[in-house]
């Protein structure tokens, strides 16, 4: 089944105390993207990735780095979680190296730093 | 600077009534529009509109692009409870490939 898998679901972790969440996708895509959304926010996004190799950062990026060294991964890692960084993050993507289309959603990853 | 604003932002209908969701925006040389539906998880894309004027149609719902106007609607006729949701817009900038999103209608539909 085409999918695009994240995990962990939920996570519940410490200021500072570093963590990635996976997102890996089967359709071969070329575009990837996290979001994170937040009440009344909408989504924004946080970095995205147009190939392997090639990131960007997005709307609000401080506090996060990716990866992009296949095509099918695009782990998001937090260096130094912070109380602000507690969020629903969602991972995305998209044929082409650019969103031209609708994009395929993970299912979500909500995070909570304390 | 680029804005899509969406309206209202907060709907409690009853199963059974015809609704219009609005995506207003401040955007120029936008390639596409798109409008997603957002139940408990992840968006779930519904249209993607690029010409001004031209109805797309999926079943009860349908959404339409006023590019002279700056805006599109959604609409949904004869709600039903499985309606309920977050209805997301969002622009694809032409100039960056960059999607700019709206904060969203959520949709109660009372039984």
């Amino acid at each position: 089944e085409a999918q695009v898998t994240q995990n962990p679901r939920y996570l519940i972790t410490v200021t500072g105390k570093k963590l990635t969440v996976t997102c890996s996708q089967n359709m071969n895509h070329e575009y990837m993207s996290w979001y994170r959304q937040d009440p009344g926010l909408g989504l924004r996004q946080i970095y995205y990735s147009m190939n392997v190799e090639v990131t960007d950062k997005g709307d609000v990026p401080e506090g996060y780095k990716v990866s992009r060294k296949e095509k099918r991964n695009f782990p998001l890692i937090l260096e130094s979680p912070s109380p602000n960084q507690t969020s629903l993050y969602f991972c995305a993507s998209s044929p082409g190296g650019a969103p031209y289309g609708p994009l395929h959603f993970g299912n979500g990853t909500r995070l909570t730093v304390t | 600077e680029d804005k899509v604003v969406q309206s209202p932002l907060s709907l409690v209908v009853h199963e059974g009534d015809t609704v219009t969701l609005n995506c207003s925006y401040e955007v120029t040389n936008f390639r596409s529009l798109l409008w997603y539906k957002q139940e408990k998880k992840a968006p779930t894309f519904l249209f993607m509109l690029t010409s001004s004027g031209i109805e797309k149609k999926s079943g009860r719902l349908s959404s339409i692009l006023d590019k002279k106007e700056l805006f599109s609607i959604l609409n949904i006729t004869a709600t039903q409870t499985g309606d309920s949701a977050v209805y997301l817009c969002a622009l694809l900038m032409d100039s960056n490939y960059q999607l700019i999103w709206g904060a969203g209608t959520k949709l109660i539909i009372k039984p």
